[in-house]
């Protein structure tokens, strides 16, 4: 069945600095979908990417989607400490049943200050 | 506040027992999906519903069933509980049925099997 791989699976990094989380399917998407859950807290969305090649940028956020559809990324850029927390990619293959998100164990990120 | 309900917030039973998890989606949405949260799994999909009808199953146990009802709430049951079953269940709710489109999460009910 379908599989969406999370690497790393803890980042940890000094405030400041730049983080990158990676998320590769073993099938082609449909989709990407990226969330992130503070400690504590439930899944918030932050983005989706549909077409092949996709950049997209919310502040020190950037998100791409790769040329094939089967590897997106997530880079923050200058982390701060409200940054902490699980960072998840979901995607949506092609047939089968639609509404079916697949999540990545996610990258789990902690900022020192 | 993502407009998702669910309850209770946390819930402590012992093997063998049944129980039930509630879900009230946003206002508006058809939409209605199940979600496991266990420490080492990430988020495992269990089951969608979308107007009252099932539409989508992922890894949900025999041992667990849903369903949506007319004012598109919705139960997850759990019975015949075992250890392993102790997780955190996320409801979460869309607009549309397919899987394009932001998923809203309720706070999750925390289930503790002893």
């Amino acid at each position: 069945g379908q599989q969406v791989m999370q690497i790393p699976q803890y980042q940890h990094v000094q405030e400041g600095e730049d983080f990158t989380t990676y998320c590769n399917s073993s099938t082609t998407l449909s989709n990407i979908q990226w969330y992130k859950q503070r400690p504590g807290g439930h899944p918030v969305f932050l983005i989706q990417l549909v077409k092949s090649g996709e950049v997209k940028k919310q502040k020190r956020l950037t998100f791409q989607f790769g040329e094939a559809k089967k590897n997106s990324s997530l880079h923050i850029t200058a982390t701060q400490t409200t940054d902490v927390g699980t960072y998840f990619c979901a995607g949506t293959g092609y047939g089968g049943s639609q509404g079916n998100l697949i999540f990545g164990k996610g990258t789990k990120l902690s900022v020192k200050p | 506040d993502s407009g998702v309900t669910q309850t209770p917030k946390h819930l402590i039973t012992a093997t063998g027992q049944r129980v039930t998890l509630r879900c009230s989606p946003r206002s508006g949405d058809l939409s209605v999906y199940w979600y496991q949260q266990s420490l080492d799994q990430g988020l495992q999909f269990l089951i969608q519903y979308y107007n009252g009808e099932e539409r989508a199953k992922g890894n949900i146990l025999e041992r667990f069933s849903a369903q949506q009802f007319p004012d598109l709430h919705s139960e997850l049951n759990l019975s015949s509980l075992e250890l392993g079953d102790s997780a955190l269940y996320f409801c979460a709710s869309s607009l549309r049925t397919s899987g394009r489109g932001e998923q809203f999460f309720g706070p999750g009910t925390r289930l503790t099997v002893l």
